[in-house]
């Protein structure tokens, strides 16, 4: 079965500056999707953005990068120039990619890093 | 922009009563699903529901929850008879497809049981 660890309770981060929050995973297959949620006080949990594991190019989303390191089954989500707006929690999550040959279609999450963001 | 509608926002129950979480999909997607969090743990996988019949489930969907889609818009999860540990957020979350396509989730239903 596959896990997702955040070590992370929680982070600061002051506005402007940049915030990284790590993410590791265990699997024994070989190709699968990587995601980060957030989730705002409104409690929606809105997709941050997403990494196929076949691909080596690290995924970018405007202020938001990963650094995926498939050998280490590490997914960090960077944030650059943090904004207020982004005090939230954040879920990194993993799902099969294979799922037509028996992979789950199951997202499974991390516990959740909760970032506060400082003015 | 299209979203997963979730009713109630909040739902209080007397503990062994029978409640209905509604959710309403995205109008052109196929997969349902729905999660669970509860309060300081991580969200977690209930069921999947496709073409009208379950298409996985975890350890935690046992007998006394159930799924449904009564119409061509609506999609429910019933929980039977609700304990003390059935409190939690649920979210339910829809997909166009089942390779690769992003879950959008709905605000959740936070479900308290006294």
């Amino acid at each position: 079965a596959q896990t997702v660890t955040q070590s992370q309770p929680e982070m600061s981060v002051q506005e402007a500056e940049t915030v990284t929050l790590s993410c590791t995973y265990d699997t024994s297959e070989s190709d699968y999707y990587l995601f980060w949620y957030k989730q705002p006080p409104s409690r929606q949990m809105i997709l941050v953005i997403r990494q196929e594991a076949y691909k080596q190019q690290n995924a970018t989303e405007n202020r938001f990068s990963v650094n995926f390191q498939k050998a280490a089954k590490s997914f960090s989500l960077k944030i650059s120039d943090s904004q207020l707006g982004d005090a939230a929690m954040y879920f990194c999550a993993y799902r099969s990619y294979f799922i037509t040959q028996g992979g789950s279609e199951k997202l499974v999450f991390g516990k959740g890093t909760k970032l506060t963001v400082n003015p | 922009e299209p979203e997963v509608t979730q009713t109630p926002s909040h739902q209080v129950t007397q503990m062994g009563q029978e409640v209905i979480l509604r959710c309403v999909p995205i109008s052109n997607h196929l997969y349902f699903y729905w999660y669970r969090q509860i309060l300081g743990q991580k969200v977690e996988f209930l069921v999947s529901f496709y073409n009208n019949e379950i298409s996985e489930k975890s350890e935690i969907f046992d007998d006394q929850f159930s799924v449904e889609r009564p119409d061509g818009s609506n999609f429910t999860l019933k929980i039977r008879s609700t304990k003390l540990e059935d409190s939690a957020m649920y979210f339910c979350a829809s997909s166009e497809a089942l390779q690769g396509a992003e879950a959008f989730f709905g605000q959740g239903t936070r479900l308290t049981v006294v």
